[in-house]
Order: structure tokens, then sequence, then C-alpha cells
């Protein structure tokens, strides 16, 4: 069981290209999130699924697209990218219907330059 | 507008005695407390949660606490071990918006030997 997995670890991006961050869980859970953390903050949430087909805006979703096609895989597409868009990004999911419960990747650490 | 606060970026412990983190909310509607703990380069791990109907909740060394009338909880660590060194978040969540989590800013705990 590999858990939550993400890709790449690191990246840096020139202002306006475009890229994809990859999300994957084996554990057949239904919710997933997107979220990032700039230094010094809380956990922001960019997007969530709360199952294939399903995606909705969190707190910070400008300049983010999601698609959930799948239960295992939830990529997160960051459009021209900015440098307000440096930050280190992080995938989760959530087992069942009454968990509160988040089971987090290792990040992706993103800079814009 | 940061509905869950944690006011101290840093505190330092000294081994075997108790670590106290703590962390305010303003909003009345949250009815579910998280504390993670994040080690650098890794993703935030879950560590305990309390409901909002009680007060208290224990699981070995870590203990947390709900004054609903405060609007406050805490996280209590005993005895501190040095692998408790980490970065700990509180985050809460409303009922029905798809367990989605509001964090705070985090607290770096340091155990000194």
């Amino acid at each position: 069981n590999a858990g939550v997995t993400q890709t790449p670890k690191f990246r840096i991006l020139k202002i306006g290209q475009s890229m994809t961050l990859q999300c994957a869980q084996d554990m057949n859970h239904n919710y997933m999130y997107w979220y990032r953390q700039d230094p010094g903050m809380g956990l922001k949430l960019i997007y969530y699924s709360v199952g294939a087909g399903i995606t909705d805006k969190g707190e910070v979703p400008n300049g983010y697209n999601v698609s959930r096609s799948t239960t295992e895989d939830f990529p997160l597409r960051l459009e021209l990218a900015a440098p307000s868009q440096t930050s280190v990004y992080f995938c989760a999911s959530t087992p069942r219907l009454s968990s509160y419960e988040q089971y987090f990747g290792p990040g992706t650490r993103l800079t814009v330059t | 507008d940061q509905q869950v606060k944690q006011n101290s970026p840093s505190l330092s412990v000294q081994e075997g005695r108790i670590s106290i983190l703590n962390c305010d909310y303003t909003n009345s509607m949250f009815d579910y407390f998280l504390w993670y703990k994040k080690y650098p380069a890794e993703g935030p791990t879950f560590l305990i949660s309390i409901s909002s109907i009680k007060d208290k909740n224990e699981d070995g060394r870590f203990t947390v606490f709900l004054n609903k009338s405060a609007k406050h909880l805490s996280l209590h660590i005993v005895p501190s071990q040095p692998g408790d060194s980490a970065v700990y978040f509180c985050a809460a969540s409303v009922r029905d918006s798809n367990y989605q989590l509001i964090w705070g800013a985090g607290t770096k705990l340091i155990i000194k030997p």
C-alpha cells in the first residue's frame, strides 16, 4: 500500500508556463483534496473531489484546474504560472463518509520565477 | 479572516516535561477538531481529534481538550520525547462541508534533550 503519492517532488517553472501536479492514492478513498501551504501559513484548500467525475472549488481555486476521471487519480493543473503560485502543494484523501481524518502525500515544492 | 489561530509560532520544552499547544477558533459552527503533526519534507499526519460534543479525548501520551465557551482547544503531550519535535497544526471542520478542513498556521515544537 503506497498510500498517497505525488509527483514531482520539486519543480521550477518560468512565469507563464503550465504544468500538472500528479496525485494518486491506492486506498480506494472517495474524497480527495488539493492544498497549498505558503511559508508560515496553514494549509489552504484549492479544490476537492467527492468522487470520480465530481469536483468543487475550495478557498483559493484561482489559477488552478482539476479533473477526477478515476477514483485513484486527482491531478492539479496550473495554467499560466505566476510567482504567487510559489508554494508547497499537498494532496490528501479521506476514506469514508464519516471520517474527518485526511491522509497526505509528501508534497510538491513549486517555485515560479 | 483567520478562523483557526495558533498564536505561538514556536515552543521549546524539556524532554520528559509536558508540552501544551494551543489553538483558538472563531467559527461556532465548527463541529470537529483535529491535530496534525508534520515533519520537514513530509505531508501532515493525523494525530488526534475531538468532536464538539466532547471536552476531552485521550490517546496514549496525547490529550486534546476543548473549551467551547472560550472557543479554545489545546493539545497536551506528556511526557515529551525528542521524536515529538515537529510542526503541529490545528484544523477544524463544519458539518456537511464535505469534510473540508480549515487550518491554523502551525506551532513548531522543539524538544530539548
